[in-house]
């Protein structure tokens, strides 16, 4: 039962460019989070959403940043028009049932380190 | 809004030596707090999910404790090994969060020296 893909690994933007990073949660999990872990600070939180609903986009900045979760695929987090201060790692969490009430873990891929040149 | 603290935020210890990490947040009503170990440059390991309800959780060589009242829990590391290096970090879910998403304390980089 593989865990939380996500790809690419390692992901170079020069400013203004676009950034697509992609998560494809563990299997049979329909709940996907993502989080920002910036240089020298905790990670925090971004979105999370279920297949084809946003449920919480509090974390995300308001500009420049989308994720979806489509009905068939992996969950995107797109950024349009990097700059030098989205560098950072980007990672992913999936868990089967909301979270809280259900108790049920939340298990991360392996992130993606984004650097903007 | 809920704040998770981590004390220390660095720790070094010769192997062999039993060690205690501590947690702190500032909202007791939370679902349940998780203990994670990111190593250099990976993702995150789930450790240990103590909910709510529960005063502590044991795997191995680990057990971790919480006092939701006083807003804090302890990771118990016993006979450290060089193997156990690496960043811990603990994070709750609040009750009052409708999203369900985790936050983080700053993690404590701990190093096992052989």
């Amino acid at each position: 039962n593989a865990g939380v893909m996500q790809n690419p690994r390692h992901l170079v933007r020069r400013r203004g460019q676009e950034a697509r990073l992609r998560c494809s949660p563990m299997k049979g999990h329909s709940h996907v989070y993502w989080y920002r872990q910036l240089p020298e600070e905790g990670l925090k939180f971004m979105v999370y959403l279920q297949k084809e609903n946003i449920i919480d986009e509090s974390g995300m900045p308001k500009e420049r940043f989308s994720a979806e979760f489509p009905k068939e695929g992996p969950s995107i987090l797109r950024i349009q028009q990097v700059v030098r201060g989205d560098s950072a790692a980007y990672f992913c969490a999936s868990s089967p049932h909301a979270g809280g009430a259900s108790n049920q873990p939340q298990h991360f891929g392996d992130g993606t380190r984004l650097s903007i040149l | 809004k809920q704040e998770v603290t981590q004390i220390p935020a660095a720790l070094s210890v010769p192997e062999g030596e039993n060690l205690v990490l501590n947690c702190s947040f500032t909202d007791s009503a939370i679902y349940n707090l998780q203990w994670f170990r990111q190593d250099p440059g990976k993702g995150l390991t789930s450790l240990l999910l103590i909910q709510s309800s529960q005063r502590e959780q044991t795997s191995g060589r680990l057990n971790a404790s919480l006092d939701k009242s006083s807003g804090r829990s302890t990771l118990y590391i016993a006979a450290s090994q060089p193997g156990d290096s690496a960043t811990y970090l603990c994070a709750v879910i609040a009750t009052n969060n409708a999203g369900n998403m985790l936050t983080f304390g700053g993690g404590t980089r701990l190093m096992v020296k052989p």
